[in-house]
C-alpha cells in the first residue's frame, strides 16, 4: 500500500519556539492531505485540509495563525506549530489523499516544556 | 455535519472467541465510505475494512466482516477467531463526499489469552 512518512517522530521544544513537522508521501503524489490531533486515549479531530498550491481549510476552532499548514509540492505538507505552548502537546497524524481511503502516517509526539 | 458514536469504550475477548464492535454514525449525505481502522501501541493506524455506503453487501477481509445497516446508519465491526495481535485501539470512521474524515471515540480492544 501507500506509504506516508512523518518527521521527527518525536519533538520536545520549549515554551514559546515554534515546531515544524513534515509529513511526505514516498511513493505517490497527493494533492490533499489531512492533518489531526490526537490526545491521550481519545479520538483523532480532523484540524484541517491542506491542498496542493492553495490555502489550507481549517476546522472550527483550530486557530490558522498558530498552526500554519503548507502544502508546497504534491509529495510534502508540513504543519509548524508557533509560538507553542504545553497545551500544544499533543500526537499529530497526517494523512494523505488516495482513492476511496485515507494514507497515514506513523504521528509526531510533541511536547512542549 | 457528520458524527461517529462508538458507544463501548473497551471491550475484551477471550483468544479464539468472536467479538462485535459497534458504530453508528449520523449524515445527509448518500454517498460516503465507512471505515475502520485499528491503532496498535506504535500509534500508526492501520486500514482493517472499507465499506461503500451504496453497496448493500457487507465487505469481509479475512477474520474481519461489517454488519453495513444503512437504514439504521449503523456499522459494526465483527472479528472472528481473535488472536492476541488484534489487541488494539479500534476505530469507526466516516469519509464523506470531500473525502473528509470522521472518527468514532474509538473502542479498546483487549484479545485475552
Amino acid at each position: 500500500g501507500a506509504v506516508v512518512s512523518q518527521h521527527p517522530s518525536r519533538v520536545i521544544c520549549k515554551s514559546g519556539t515554534s515546531v515544524k513537522i513534515e509529513c511526505r508521501s514516498l511513493d505517490f503524489q497527493a494533492t490533499t492531505m489531512f492533518w489531526y490531533r490526537q490526545f491521550p486515549k481519545q479520538s483523532l479531530m480532523l484540524m484541517a485540509t491542506s491542498n496542493e498550491g492553495s490555502k489550507a481549510t481549517y476546522e472550527q476552532g483550530v486557530e490558522k495563525d498558530k498552526f500554519l499548514i503548507n502544502h508546497a509540492s504534491l509529495t510534502l505538507s508540513t504543519l509548524t506549530v508557533t509560538s507553542a505552548h504545553p497545551e500544544d502537546s499533543s500526537f499529530y497524524i497526517c494523512s494523505a489523499e488516495g482513492l476511496y481511503e485515507q494514507y497515514f502516517g506513523p504521528g509526531t509526539r510533541l511536547t512542549v516544556t | 455535519a457528520q458524527t461517529v458514536t462508538q458507544s463501548q469504550p473497551e471491550m475484551s475477548v477471550q483468544e479464539a472467541e468472536t467479538v462485535t464492535l459497534s458504530c453508528t454514525y449520523d449524515t445527509s449525505e448518500s454517498n460516503y465510505y465507512l471505515f475502520w481502522y485499528k491503532q496498535p501501541p506504535s500509534r500508526q493506524m492501520i486500514l482493517v475494512i472499507r465499506q461503500e455506503a451504496y453497496k448493500q453487501q457487507n465487505a469481509t477481509e479475512n477474520r474481519f466482516s461489517v454488519n453495513f445497516q444503512k437504514a439504521a446508519k449503523s456499522f459494526s465491526l465483527k472479528i472472528s477467531d481473535s488472536q492476541l495481535g488484534d489487541t488494539a485501539m479500534y476505530f469507526c470512521a466516516f469519509m464523506n463526499t470531500g473525502n473528509q474524515f470522521y472518527f468514532g471515540t474509538g473502542t479498546s480492544l483487549t484479545v485475552i489469552p
